[in-house]
C-alpha cells in the first residue's frame, strides 16, 4: 500500500512569496502531522489534525503559517510572504487514531528561501 | 516549557560494539515517550514506552523508560553499519498530540 506522500519534494522561493506544501496521508489513517527540520535539528512540531476536531495549531510559529485538512485525508501547509528562515525540510506524519504514536512520515518537502 | 535532551549527539563505533543512548525530558503531564530512527528523511517508528521499568524489545534494540528519574536509554548491541541514523527521542504529554522531539543522537557505525 502506499505511504504518505509529499509534494514537491523541493521547493526553492525568493523572499516575501507565498508557499503552499502538501500532503497525502495513508488511508485511513485519521490523525495528521506537521512538523520543520531545520538543518542538524530535531523536529519541531506544528499542528496536529484528528479527524472533524479542531486542530491543534500550538507549533505554529507566527500567523504566517497555516494548515489545512481538506475531507479527512489530503492537507495544505500554506506558509505567507515566506522569510529565509523558512527555510526547512516540512515533514508531514500520519497515524490511526488508536495507535496514535506510530507515526509514518513522509519525505518531505525541502524548502529553501533565497 | 516541554524540553527532551538526547546525549551524546553524535558517537561512532565499530560494528559489533554495544551503544547506549540517552534521553532526558521535562513534560507537563507526561503520555509517553517515543523513539524514532531517521536514516534519510523519514522517521521510522521504533518503540512507544509508557509505563518505568519495562523493557521493550526488538531484535538488538531495546529500550527502557525511568518515569521518576526522567529519563530513557535506547540500546543497541553488535552494532551493524545499517544502524547509522539520527536517533530521534520525544515525549507527549497528555494534553493535545504535541510530541516535542529532542535533537537526536546521530549514531555512525564504522565496518
Amino acid at each position: 500500500g502506499a505511504g504518505v506522500s509529499q509534494s514537491p519534494s523541493n521547493k526553492v522561493t525568493e523572499k516575501g512569496k507565498d508557499v503552499e506544501l502538501r500532503c497525502d496521508p495513508i488511508s485511513g489513517h485519521t490523525a495528521l502531522y506537521w512538523y520543520r527540520q531545520s538543518l542538524g535539528q530535531g523536529l519541531e512540531f506544528l499542528i496536529y489534525f484528528q479527524g472533524n476536531s479542531a486542530p491543534d495549531k500550538s507549533g505554529l510559529p507566527s500567523d504566517r503559517f497555516s494548515a489545512e485538512r481538506t475531507g479527512g485525508s489530503v492537507s495544505t501547509l500554506t506558509i505567507q510572504r515566506t522569510q529565509q528562515e523558512d527555510s526547512a525540510v516540512y515533514l508531514c506524519a500520519s497515524s490511526l487514531q488508536r495507535e496514535w504514536y506510530e507515526q509514518y512520515f513522509g519525505p518531505g518537502t525541502r524548502l529553501t528561501v533565497t | 516549557e516541554d524540553k527532551v535532551v538526547q546525549s551524546p549527539l553524535s558517537l561512532v563505533v565499530h560494528e559489533g560494539d554495544t551503544v547506549t543512548l540517552n534521553c532526558s525530558y521535562e513534560v507537563t503531564n507526561f503520555r509517553s515517550l517515543l523513539w524514532y530512527k531517521q536514516e534519510k528523511k523519514a522517521p521510522t517508528f521504533l518503540f512507544m514506552l509508557t509505563s518505568s521499568g519495562i523493557e521493550k524489545k526488538s531484535g538488538r534494540l531495546s529500550s527502557i523508560l525511568d518515569k521518576k528519574e526522567l529519563f530513557s536509554i535506547l540500546n543497541i548491541t553488535a552494532t551493524q553499519t545499517g544502524d547509522s541514523a539520527v536517533y530521534l527521542c520525544a515525549v507527549v504529554g497528555n494534553y493535545g498530540q504535541n510530541f516535542v522531539f529532542g535533537p537526536g543522537t546521530r549514531l555512525s557505525v564504522l565496518p
